[in-house]
Formats: structure tokens, sequence, C-alpha cells
């Protein structure tokens, strides 16, 4: 069984778009992550959820949107799409936030705006 | 503030050889640290971590040791293999923090 799950896995879109990513955990952890990561590998925490509640939210444009219907559920909506959110997308859970907490990641959604 | 550097890559090694990536950080709470290992087309994962002043991590064959006197978390490994070919990520956690704080990872080629 996949411990974090994100769907779709390859995502080809054209510029003004909308599309959503969805994320599910099966680990019964309370904290949920989107990061974001470029292609010099950089890695960016956008959101946090921990217990549906949003906890951490970076400078990211509007245009992105997470949503938590459940604690097990974390997915993010991005509206007008634009060249530069071309990125891989990881969505992650911990049983708690920050000292001591592993991450466990999804294994990514290939995002490409053409 | 809690900041992570690690060394630049990309580093290659020949199969057998020994590696040392550093990983030196700031923390302005009592910090955890870890390293997060990310193969082609995956996501990252815990490779080892360490929560107290010397306590000293260990998988797969890599180890790190937590020195506080120094502020690193260097790891090693005594003889590489291709399926090491990967990148590697330091990372830290503060007490009294809500984020994991990622250094800006090291890519490391293994050639037989």
């Amino acid at each position: 069984d996949t411990a974090v799950s994100q769907t779709p896995k390859y995502l080809v879109t054209q510029m003004g778009n909308d599309k959503s990513i969805k994320c599910e955990q099966n680990l019964g952890h309370d904290t949920m992550y989107w990061y974001k990561q470029d292609s010099k590998k950089f890695l960016k925490i956008m959101f946090s959820y921990n217990n549906k509640e949003l906890i951490i939210n970076e400078t990211v444009p509007n245009r992105f949107s997470p949503k938590s219907p459940d604690k097990a559920h974390l997915n993010l909506h991005i509206n007008s799409l634009e060249l530069g959110d071309s990125a891989v997308y990881f969505c992650a859970s911990s049983q708690a936030q920050g000292y001591g907490n592993t991450i466990y990641f999804g294994e990514g959604s290939w995002l490409t705006v053409v | 503030g809690n900041s992570v550097t690690q060394m630049e890559g990309p580093v290659t090694l020949s199969e057998e050889a020994f590696l040392t990536i550093n990983c030196t950080y700031t923390a302005t709470g009592y910090p955890s640290l870890f390293w997060y290992v990310q193969y082609p087309g995956e996501g990252l994962q815990l490779l080892l971590k360490a929560t107290k002043a010397d306590d000293k991590g260990s998988n797969k064959g890599f180890e790190a040791t937590y020195r506080k006197e120094t502020t690193s978390f260097h790891l090693e490994k005594g003889s590489v293999q291709v399926s090491d070919s990967a990148v590697y990520f330091c990372a830290l956690s503060v007490t009294g923090g809500f984020k994991t704080i990622f250094g800006a990872g090291t890519r490391l080629f293994v050639k037989a």
C-alpha cells in the first residue's frame, strides 16, 4: 500500500488553464504538506495543514489554493497556470509538525505548462 | 534564523569510493537533524536522523553524527555503489517550530 499517494503523476497543460492535484495519506498522520521542487532540485514548502487547519502558508501566489476535506486528504488547485509553475509538486505527511518528525513524501506530480 | 548549508554538487565518485557530503546548520532552538535521499523519478525518503547531540544516525551503510560543537551533520559512507546515485538533502527541525528546513540538495553520481 502506498503511504502517500498523489494524482496525477504527470500533467501537461496550457497557460491559463486551471488544474488540480489530489493527495491522500493512509498513515494516520495529523499533518500534511505541499512542496514545490524546481529544476535544480531546490525544495520549497508551500502549505502545511494540521488536522485540516492551515498552519503554514508561505509566500505563494493566490492562484494556488489548498483544500483539506479531512486529515487524510490535501488537494492543491492551481488557477490560471503560468510557465513558471512548471515544477514537481510533492505532497507529504508527518505524524506531527516540527521537532523530530519524519516527513513522508509522495512520488510527485510533474507539472509542465506550455 | 534556522538554515541548512550543504556542499554543492554534483559529486562524482567511482564505485567503492568513500563518500562525505558536508552539512552545517544554524538553529535558534534545539534542532533534530535529518538526511533524506531522492532517487531519480521518486519522492524524498528518510535516510537517517539524529535528535540529540552526539547521536549517530545510520542506515544502508550511511552514517552521520550530530556535532553540536561544530553545528554539523556530515553524511558518510565507506564504499558507495552505483545504486547510491541520487540527490541527498540535509534537513533540520527545531523545538517549538512548525517547519522542516531543507538544504539545497547534493547530487551524487557513482560510476561503475
